[in-house]
């Protein structure tokens, strides 16, 4: 099955910096690939998604980028906020008729902005 | 309702009781997943239901769970004679498509399960 790696685990930055993830993937055929933000005790709430037709998404000051060849995928956050500070998770899926878009996480990512 | 929403936020339950987690998903939406997050890491597939029809329970992880959606609204995860390593954080997630077309899930801020 689907494997997804996800670096680094904790990421600690200054306010006003970039931060970037990192994540790779097993499976050729995934084909969608989100991004959650978890704060603590609330669900994963999508941020951004990227598909595989596509190699850069931005949006404000989220970005992400995928390389297919490699099989792997960034999230690029700019200008960083102490309200950035979360766990950030990585997945990816491949989209069948009937398993929709289970997704598989990698392990996420503590990051840190401090003010 | 505006969001995914799941009963109760907390259970603790001693090993080999049986216990029910409750989902209320998005009107209208679909796609309905199940996944269960373990402490410090990223939240496992459990099972997917498209309506009522359960499509994919491949990420149950024993036959003492059970999940059903009769009618095509809100769900269950049921496990019977829990153990520790059952204790989680049981999310559920819903979309408004299924199948291919189905992308952007909500999740629900999921129910903590401790077994003692």
């Amino acid at each position: 099955g689907e494997n997804v790696e996800q670096h680094p685990s904790t990421l600690s930055v200054q306010e006003g910096d970039s931060a970037v993830i990192k994540c790779t993937y097993s499976d050729s055929a995934s084909n969608y690939f989100p991004w959650y933000k978890q704060e603590l005790g609330k669900g994963p709430q999508l941020i951004i998604d990227i598909r595989s037709n596509v190699g850069e998404k931005k949006d404000q000051r989220i970005a992400v980028t995928l390389n297919k060849t490699a099989k792997h995928f960034s999230l690029h956050i700019t200008e960083t906020q102490p309200e950035d500070s979360a766990v950030y998770f990585c997945a990816a899926s491949i989209r069948r008729e009937t398993s929709g878009s289970r997704l598989t996480f990698g392990e996420g990512t503590q990051l840190t902005v401090n003010p | 309702g505006a969001g995914v929403s799941q009963s109760p936020r907390y259970k603790v339950a001693k090993r080999g009781q049986d216990v029910a987690l409750r989902c209320d998903p998005i009107s209208g939406h679909v796609s309905l997943f199940w996944y269960q997050q373990a402490l410090g890491q990223g939240p496992e597939f459990l099972t997917y239901f498209q309506n009522e029809a359960q499509l994919d329970k491949s990420g149950l992880p024993s036959d003492r769970f059970f999940a059903e959606r009769p009618e095509g609204s809100v769900s269950t995860l049921k496990i019977q004679r829990t153990q520790q390593e059952d204790s989680a954080v049981y999310l559920c997630a819903s979309s408004l498509r299924g199948g291919r077309a189905n992308y952007g899930y909500t999740f629900g801020s999921g129910t903590r399960l401790t077994v003692v």
